[in-house]
């Protein structure tokens, strides 16, 4: 049962236009959110987070929206660049509820800017 | 070097065989987390430490895995008799603190094939 779901594992966009990618999480126990980004054959790299308390953060072309209610949270690229093109992942942790620092992940999706 | 480093980068071991995966975390970095990733999912944890203790070890899928931290620096994961179903990218990644609100620096991986 997955507790973080990416629903679309690929998404392609435009030079210079907007790019979504969408996260959903089943877990209420989750109160912080983060994106990675990840190039073949590296690791993943940390992007941008936000926490329960709040419903957006932004820094430079990233900006993440958290919708507690409906337990979504999406990332915004704006504007795209090919340089973004990479597999973004979606993770949360129930830090405040007495667990492990432990991140919880999902599936990933492949973003493609096409020049 | 700056970041996390992971040896090997690649593995193949026979089914049967004991492998052990190497980690040199951030120096100084606290937290140290091991975290697999099967093909074409995202990352799913395993284990954590801060210093030399384990403090959660839950994600461990069997006893055939190990993890140690002898001196609070470098971690080896040890997997024995391994299985078909081990094969995985093994990453680790290594923070401050056990502050999430901090960045989680993530190594490159080891490739683990076992035939």
């Amino acid at each position: 049962d997955q507790q973080v779901k990416q629903n679309s594992p690929s998404l392609s966009v435009q030079e210079g236009r907007i790019s979504i990618l969408n996260c959903d999480y089943t877990n209420s126990m989750f109160d912080y959110f983060l994106w990675y980004k990840k190039y073949p054959a590296e690791g993943p790299t940390f992007l941008i987070s936000i926490s329960s308390i709040k419903d957006k953060n932004e820094d430079g072309r990233f900006t993440v929206f958290l919708n507690k209610s409906a337990k979504h949270l999406s990332l915004h690229i704006v504007p795209s660049q090919p340089g973004d093109s990479a597999v973004y992942f979606c993770a949360a942790s129930a830090r405040n509820q007495g667990g492990s620092e432990k991140l919880v992940f999902g599936k990933g999706t492949k973003l493609t800017v096409n020049p | 070097g700056a970041g996390v480093s992971q040896s090997p980068r690649y593995k193949v071991a026979k089914r049967g065989q004991d492998v052990a995966l190497r980690c040199d975390p951030i120096s100084g970095h606290v937290s140290l987390f091991w975290y697999q990733q099967a093909l074409g999912q995202g990352p799913e944890f395993l284990t954590y430490f801060q210093n030399e203790a384990q403090l959660d070890k839950s994600g461990l899928p069997s006893d055939r895995f190990f993890a140690e931290r002898p001196e609070g620096s470098v971690s080896t994961l040890k997997i024995q008799r391994t299985q078909q179903e081990d094969s995985a990218v093994y990453l680790c990644a290594s923070s401050l603190a056990g502050n999430l609100n901090e960045k989680l620096f993530f190594g490159s991986g080891t490739q683990l094939s076992v035939l």
